[in-house]
């Protein structure tokens, strides 16, 4: 398995570009989230889905949009880039199949807007 | 989620046992106390859970008290790539709950040689 993969892993781009992060998991996981990890801070959620056409806003859901088309995808994407949301970002996947729940993370995105 | 209290830092000696503790005084009793640590900007890693018994994994053990105000985290025999920043979270379990996790600020934990 290769757990839950995002892409790219470095990105620049210019304020009012838009783009999509993109995470995806092989572990037939029903849950995922987006979070964001500003510099000396924890993470925030951004939006996170129960399961395939369901998705739901976090903490910090301005500026984003998320779907989830299929079980496997959770793509983020910026609709307007803005200098504030230059961040790491993490995508994470858990299974609702006990009563607690391990999240496993992506490897992040690291994201600067100029 | 109940809020959680850290200390911001901590250090450790080489082959000690660390001991991160945690303060989750407004905690109710359908929630869980979860650890997770992120390495060097690595996405955060589970580590372990638990309600009201102690716990212990190959990880760590979790230790928390019989009112479920606090909570200490183990890490038996401290390594150099222990270092990293743990995070100490209360959640509740199933429903809406799944997907979702509060981070704090975290306690940085540094193993010396």
């Amino acid at each position: 398995n290769a757990g839950v993969t995002q892409t790219p892993k470095f990105q620049v781009l210019k304020t009012g570009q838009s783009m999509t992060l993109q995470c995806a998991q092989d572990m037939n996981h029903e849950y995922m989230s987006w979070y964001r990890q500003d510099p000396g801070m924890g993470l925030r959620l951004i939006h996170y889905s129960v399961g395939a056409g369901i998705t739901d806003q976090g903490e910090v859901p301005n500026g984003y949009n998320v779907s989830r088309s299929t079980t496997e995808d959770f793509p983020l994407r910026l609709l307007s880039a803005a200098p504030s949301q230059t961040s790491v970002y993490f995508c994470a996947s858990s299974t609702r199949g006990s009563s607690y729940n391990e999240q496993f993370f992506g490897p992040g995105t690291r994201l600067t807007v100029l | 989620d109940a809020k959680t209290t850290q200390p911001p830092s901590m250090d450790c000696a080489e082959g000690r046992a660390a001991n991160l503790p945690c303060n989750h005084s407004t905690i109710s009793g359908n929630e869980y106390v979860y650890w997770y640590r992120q390495i060097h900007s690595q996405g955060p890693q589970y580590i372990i859970h638990g309600l009201k018994n102690n716990e212990t994994n190959e990880m760590a053990s979790l230790i928390i008290t019989e009112d479920r105000k606090s909570s200490t985290l183990i890490l038996p025999h401290a390594t150099l790539r222990d270092t990293a920043v743990y995070y100490c979270i209360v959640r509740g379990a199933g429903g809406t709950s799944y997907g979702k996790l509060t981070f704090g600020q975290g306690t940085i934990l540094t193993v010396h040689p």
